[in-house]
């Protein structure tokens, strides 16, 4: 079955930099566009960037454009976000996501458990 | 960029009631409007897709439907696992959220 296991969160200082991680298993990852979404303590959800089954396309928000990057090994199976210059409303739980099909329509179909980053001094 | 007004942000029912969640697009966005589920420290989960297409392994009194610019989100019969908070989703927008919780 699919899973998607996040790590490397954790608390930071703000300006700091700090990458998150998610291992992809029970399916082809190279063969699906992925996304980070995240929601900050007692709030909605934002999504955050998304990068192409292979690699070719990344697209971010426009609150973390210019910040963060959005990566992939696909060897690894692995899906990072490089987040760099972090902000204390960056404070929240980060979720990578697979789209629900081979095609990128940012339909999530498959969330991981979330991994919590903090900014704070 | 197109905005995504959800209603009601929160609502109280019994189990057993009919609920009715919107959406409203700030233009016209197709069918392209995606439903989630999330409970309390849980991941969503994807409900409806495509504005009326039920996931697989989703209940059957779950149901999405559009009109114009207008998405409706229905739980036909509330049960007890259904409490939590609801969220419609195009491309990279998502509505603010609606929380049902019990009456």
């Amino acid at each position: 079955q699919v899973q998607l296991v996040e790590s490397g969160g954790g608390v930071v200082q703000p300006g700091r930099s700090l990458r998150l991680s998610c291992a992809a298993s029970g399916f082809t990852f190279s063969s699906y566009a992925m996304h980070w979404v995240r929601q900050a303590p007692g709030k909605g959800l934002e999504w955050v960037a998304v990068i192409w089954y292979d690699g070719t396309n990344e697209y971010y928000a426009d609150s973390v454009k210019g910040r963060f990057t959005i990566s992939r090994d696909n060897s690894k199976n692995t899906l990072y976000l490089q987040m760099n210059s972090l902000r204390g409303e960056d404070t929240a739980v980060y979720y990578c996501a697979r789209e629900a099909g081979s095609v990128v329509t940012h339909c999530f179909g498959y969330w991981g458990q979330g991994a919590l980053v903090t900014v704070s001094s | 960029d197109i905005q995504m007004t959800q209603s009601p942000s929160s609502l109280s029912a019994s189990v057993g009631d009919r609920v009715t969640i919107t959406c409203q697009a700030s233009q016209d966005i197709s069918n392209s409007l995606n439903w989630y589920q999330q409970k309390p420290g849980k991941a969503p989960k994807l409900l409806i897709y495509d504005s009326s297409n039920l996931e697989t392994g989703v209940p059957s009194r779950f149901s999405g439907s559009a009109s114009g610019a207008v998405f409706t989100f229905t739980i036909s019969s509330l049960q007890p696992e259904d409490f939590a908070t609801y969220y419609c989703q195009r491309h990279g927008t998502f509505g603010g959220g609606t929380k049902v919780e019990i009456k």
